[in-house]
């Protein structure tokens, strides 16, 4: 069936280096990913997306790369800074319906100091 | 500046008791989400409405029920609460293809049933 994964629970990285979270998807036919972040004590709030007709895409500190071979995304965040200590999710639509996501179990980021 | 409300931030409730959990949003979004979170396994839909007096089962409806009265409100109710339902929920609303368009999040009701 269709799942959204994840690498590694969490990711601890140093202020100011790059991070990198992973997620791998198995329905090859997915045309839509997207990645939430998630703050301590709030809801879910979007960050970026891409269709699958893209291998990246850009926005502000945050890109977001599809592997399609491998089925595989990642987003990546630049100089990684406190604010970003979150939890991410990536999540696709379910083949079978226009309105439902299957998301991801989600990554921990810790920022060291 | 959108807004998705929820009406408890923090609840706690006795086994069997009737549990509502209410959201607002003032986006005049037509589709609506109710989610349930729990560590270690993402967000899993548990009803959503695609327009007033709409619904939808998700992934895992047993044990709710949902209600929506009005474009801007929508009721997730627990009919006789267990302790296998204390969770973290969180409702959602977004325009068109769901699926396709941003979620915007309320910031969630933790609930706990003893």
């Amino acid at each position: 069936g269709e799942s959204v994964g994840l690498h590694l629970p969490t990711l601890s990285v140093q202020e100011g280096d790059n991070s990198i979270i992973n997620c791998a998807y198995s329905n090859s036919a997915s045309d839509y990913f997207i990645w939430y972040k998630q703050e301590s004590g709030k809801g879910p709030q979007f960050i970026i997306d891409i269709r699958s007709n893209m291998d990246k895409r850009q926005g502000q500190r945050v890109t977001v790369l599809l592997n399609k071979t491998v089925k595989h995304l990642s987003l990546q965040i630049a100089a990684t800074q406190p604010g970003d200590s979150a939890v991410y999710f990536c999540a696709e639509p379910r083949g079978d319906s226009n309105y439902q996501l299957i998301w991801g179990a989600g990554t921990k980021l810790i920022i060291k100091p | 500046d959108v807004k998705v409300t929820q009406s408890s931030r923090y609840l706690v409730k006795r086994t069997g008791e009737k549990v509502f959990l209410e959201c607002v949003q003032d986006m005049d979004h037509e589709n609506m989400f109710w989610y349930r979170q729990d560590p270690g396994l993402g967000l899993r839909l548990i009803y959503f409405s695609y327009d007033v007096k709409m619904k939808e089962k998700g992934d895992i409806p047993e044990g709710y029920s949902v209600s929506r009265e009005k474009k801007e409100r929508f009721s997730l109710i627990l009919e006789s609460a267990s302790t296998n339902q204390t969770s973290m929920y969180l409702c959602a609303s977004s325009f068109g293809q769901g699926a396709y368009n941003e979620q915007f999040f309320g910031p969630g009701t933790r609930l706990t049933v003893l």
